[in-house]
């Protein structure tokens, strides 16, 4: 089975510009959550979406968004880049959710504001 | 929200010596604790996990141990090897609506 992947892996954006990174979960999984790791918060978690509806929602602002197709891909938007918004964003996939089942995670978007 | 707390921040063993990373929580409703490991360059992998009906499981080098009652658990690697350099997260879910709840990560470095 393939892995999670992201895309793109990369991106350098500057303040104020918006950005929308892309996500695909493993086959048969239904659950995607988005988890941003900095070197001073860690990982922290965004938001996950299940079967299409945002399911729950992590401590951050309006300006993070997401969205999740029927075939269970996902993408989440950042509007209005700030200069701490530069972080590593990290999508997990499982089959039912993050609560008591493994989650997998891929390899990551790496996102530089200036 | 759940409050996961992990120690220490950086551990340098020798080859072939074993490794202890603590974590404590404070959600008494969480009961699912997984150990990620995390190589430069790439996501967390699952290395191991744990839940609340368990004391402690183990998978080869690799054991978790899981106190209830203190709220808190711990990854034990026997006979480290060069490929165990990584940051290891801990992890805790299920009292809440927040997902995962990640330690701030442990810096494991194994020294030749």
């Amino acid at each position: 089975k393939a892995g999670v992947t992201q895309t793109p892996r990369y991106l350098i954006k500057t303040r104020g510009q918006q950005v929308t990174l892309s996500c695909s979960p493993i086959s048969g999984h239904r659950s995607v959550s988005w988890y941003q790791q900095t070197p001073g918060q860690g990982l922290q978690f965004l938001f996950e979406y299940f079967s299409e509806t945002q399911r729950n929602k992590g401590n951050f602002p309006g300006r993070f968004s997401g969205r999740q197709f029927s075939n269970s891909r996902s993408e989440m938007n950042v509007s209005t880049l700030e200069l701490g918004d530069s972080a590593l964003y990290l999508c997990a996939s499982s089959q039912q959710g993050p609560y008591q089942e493994t989650q997998y995670f891929g390899p990551g978007t790496r996102l530089l504001v200036l | 929200g759940e409050n996961v707390e992990q120690h220490p921040s950086t551990l340098s063993v020798q080859e072939g010596d074993s490794a202890v990373i603590k974590c404590t929580y404070s959600d008494s409703a969480s009961n699912y604790f997984p150990w990620y490991k995390q190589e430069l360059g790439k996501g967390p992998q699952l290395i191991i996990d744990i839940r609340s009906n368990v004391g402690e499981k183990k998978d080869q080098r690799i054991a978790v141990t899981l106190n209830k009652t203190a709220k808190h658990f711990s990854l034990h690697i026997t006979e480290t090897q060069p490929e165990d350099s990584a940051v290891y997260f801990c992890a805790a879910s299920g009292g809440g609506a927040d997902g995962l709840t990640f330690g701030k990560g442990t810096h494991l470095i194994i020294q030749p």
